[in-house]
């Protein structure tokens, strides 16, 4: 069975600061991999996604995640915060062979930025 | 090209009654999927259906739930008889066709209040 772990509940940065929230994976194949956004009372935008080709993936709104095999890891950082950033973060996974179409969900990171 | 949309926004219902959860997805997609985000939660499957067909009731518990997506008309979702631990956002998503790694398009959810 797939997992996601987000390390760090809440995070709060500085506005201007990096900005990095981590995500670990445990599934016996790769899986692909997804961030999405979740602002207050509203529903899920994707961010970025790895599902083959180059690693270091490009997102909106600046954001951009690696994908490490050794380390099972898609952790995903901006240069510099904007205080528009502030919002619950997702990670997911989904498997890459049979039929199983469904999202796997981290527990999300709740990212707060101060002046 | 108008996003997932999904009815009503906010419902309270009392213990013993019903909820009927609607999900026009997104024009064009024949894939919806519910997902359930407990409190403080990140979100979890529950089911995924094809135009008429459920493909993966997984993650849908064994009573009181039922879904179904007509050849005509949105998905819905129902719930029988709720109870307070029912209370919670329900989110659907769409995809054009299914396939592992494509973007599910999240709509803004419907939040359950169970008095």
């Amino acid at each position: 069975a797939q997992s996601v772990t987000q390390l760090g509940s809440h995070v709060s940065v500085s506005e201007g600061a990096l900005v990095l929230l981590r995500c670990n994976y445990s599934s016996s194949v790769p899986p692909y991999l997804f961030w999405y956004v979740q602002y207050p009372n509203q529903g899920l935008q994707l961010l970025l996604k790895y599902t083959t080709g180059a690693t270091l993936v490009k997102g909106i709104n600046g954001f951009e995640a690696e994908f490490k095999k050794s380390e099972t890891s898609f952790h995903l950082t901006k240069p510099s915060a904007h205080m528009s950033d502030a919002a619950e973060y997702f990670c997911a996974v989904r498997k890459t062979t049979g039929t199983a179409s469904k999202l796997t969900f981290g527990t999300g990171t709740r990212l707060q930025v101060t002046l | 090209n108008a996003g997932v949309m999904q009815n009503p926004r906010h419902l309270v219902r009392r213990r013993g009654q019903e909820a009927r959860l609607r999900c026009s997805p997104m024009k064009g997609h024949s894939h919806v999927y519910w997902y359930r985000q407990l409190p403080e939660e990140g979100l979890k499957f529950m089911v995924y259906l094809q135009k008429e067909n459920i493909i993966d009731e997984s993650g849908m518990p064994k009573e009181r739930f039922s879904a179904e997506f007509p050849k005509e008309g949105p998905s819905i979702l129902r719930i029988q008889q709720v109870v307070r631990g029912d209370s919670a956002a329900y989110f659907c998503a769409s995809s054009l066709f299914g396939d592992k790694g494509e973007t599910q398009y999240f709509g803004p959810g419907t939040r359950l209040l169970v008095l």
